[in-house]
């Protein structure tokens, strides 16, 4: 078991383009969730999921996010039209399911030129 | 106001000190979560509960469903303890954090 894995642990891009990240949980666990940090702040929730079913997004989570889990195994988060306030840590956790102990990754740091 | 309150927002301690962090909330939970986060790090996990108190070496975690409020304790505090602790309530909810720094 090699833990909660995210990729690419940085990500620099230009406003407008679109940036995808991934989140490969550990095995056994149902349940996976996406948070956001900004510097100097606790992490903020956007979504998470039950296996493949998609439970409940935060309301900031706008048009431009979106995120998946297809075979409730691994996640991606999609930011379409990036923009500078998007910067920050997304941060992914994985838990068994019902809510046990949280496990996470080591976010993937995305910067906004 | 924040639906998960901690203070202080940072502590600064000598080595060897007693360390209480709060946590007050105000929503209905199932579970209460501590986590702990180095500069640039990732977040571990340090402890959840519903009631009650755990211990985990020189961490002690205690919870008052009643009053919406938990604390976190640090015995014989260390420079290695110096990081954020977030409180967090049903893995939604996050307080701010508090800044520790230990100095030796």
């Amino acid at each position: 078991d090699t833990g909660v894995s995210q990729n690419p642990r940085h990500k620099i891009t230009k406003r407008g383009q679109n940036v995808t990240f991934r989140c490969d949980p550990i095995s056994e666990h149902n349940r996976l969730y996406w948070y956001r940090q900004t510097l100097g702040q606790g992490p903020e929730f956007l979504t998470y999921f039950q296996n493949e079913a998609q439970l409940e997004k935060s309301r900031l989570l706008s048009d431009r996010f979106s995120a998946e889990r297809p075979k409730g195994s691994f996640s991606t988060l999609e930011i379409q039209r990036t923009e500078q306030g998007d910067s920050a840590m997304y941060l992914c956790a994985s838990s068994p399911l019902g809510f046990g102990e949280l496990f996470f990754g080591e976010g993937s740091r995305l910067t906004v030129l | 106001k924040n639906e998960v309150e901690q203070s202080p927002q940072n502590l600064t301690a000598q080595e060897g000190e007693f360390i209480t962090i709060n946590c007050s909330y105000s929503v209905g939970i199932s579970a209460l979560h501590w986590l702990q986060q180095h500069p640039g790090g990732g977040i571990v996990s340090l402890f959840m509960l519903s009631s009650g108190k755990k211990k985990h070496g020189r961490l002690i975690a205690t919870i008052n469903i009643q009053e919406k409020h938990s604390s976190l304790h640090i015995t014989a505090s260390h420079p290695r303890d110096s990081a954020v602790y977030i409180c967090a309530v049903d893995k939604l909810i996050f307080g701010t954090g508090t800044r520790l720094q230990v100095f030796p």
